[in-house]
């Protein structure tokens, strides 16, 4: 059975430092990687997706992925309260078009 | 790009009717869509997947005569809640997916049920 694991948290980080969101999942199938961000009681949001091994940026957000390691993770740098939601982080494996989503991980931003 | 749109945003019915939910995608054509079901401070739950002019796939546990889903062209799915029941009260979130994109899903706002 997949599995995609993160710390439910919270995540407690002032502002203006890094926040660093971590996720496992079990598959070592998995081909493709999403970090989704759900502010309460709307939908999910993608942020940022990687496929292959090292780190992807885009403006304040960076991407790691591990595969050997089977580990994901996002920094989040120069945290605002803007940025305070629960992060999803979503594991596609090869051959399939779902996603297997963990539980999220919430942060908070504190001003 | 990638925008999707549901409606309606909420939607207050009686026990014993049905609802009718549609999910769009605005900008591009979706090969896939797929329909979670997200309880207060639960995770996503998948609840079936359609590809256009093909019969849903159901994930385990979800009832396909209780929720009907059709996914008529490139650009509309719809979830029909039928005989809806108190416990049917819910978020419903549409998502979907273009292999152009290699599979990244693109939400939709969510309706919002309440069934009294």
């Amino acid at each position: 059975q997949k599995e995609v694991e993160q710390n439910s948290g919270p995540l407690s980080v002032p502002e203006g430092a890094i926040a660093s969101l971590n996720c496992t999942y079990s598959d070592r199938g998995s081909q493709s990687f999403f970090w989704y961000r759900q502010y309460s009681g709307k939908s999910p949001e993608l942020i940022m997706s990687i496929y292959s091994n090292g780190d992807k940026e885009d403006g304040r957000f960076t991407a790691q992925l591990n595969k050997a390691s089977q580990y994901v993770s996002l920094l989040i740098r120069d945290s605002q309260p803007s940025d305070s939601a629960t992060y999803l982080c979503a594991v596609r494996a090869s051959g399939y078009s779902t996603l297997t989503f963990g539980k999220g991980t919430m942060l908070l931003v504190s001003p | 790009g990638a925008v999707v749109s549901q409606h309606p945003s909420w939607v207050i019915c009686k026990s014993g009717t049905s609802v009718k939910i549609e999910c769009r995608s605005l900008d591009f054509q979706a090969t896939t869509m797929f329909w979670y079901r997200q309880f207060p401070k639960q995770s996503l739950m998948l609840m079936a997947t359609s590809n256009e002019g093909s019969k849903a796939t159901y994930e385990q546990g979800v009832e396909k005569d209780k929720f009907l889903i059709n996914h008529a062209s490139l650009t509309l799915s719809t979830l029909t809640v039928t005989s809806a029941h108190p416990e049917d009260s819910s978020f419903y979130i549409c998502s979907a997916s273009s292999t152009k994109d290699s599979y990244e899903q693109y939400f939709g706002p969510g309706t919002r049920l309440t069934v009294t």
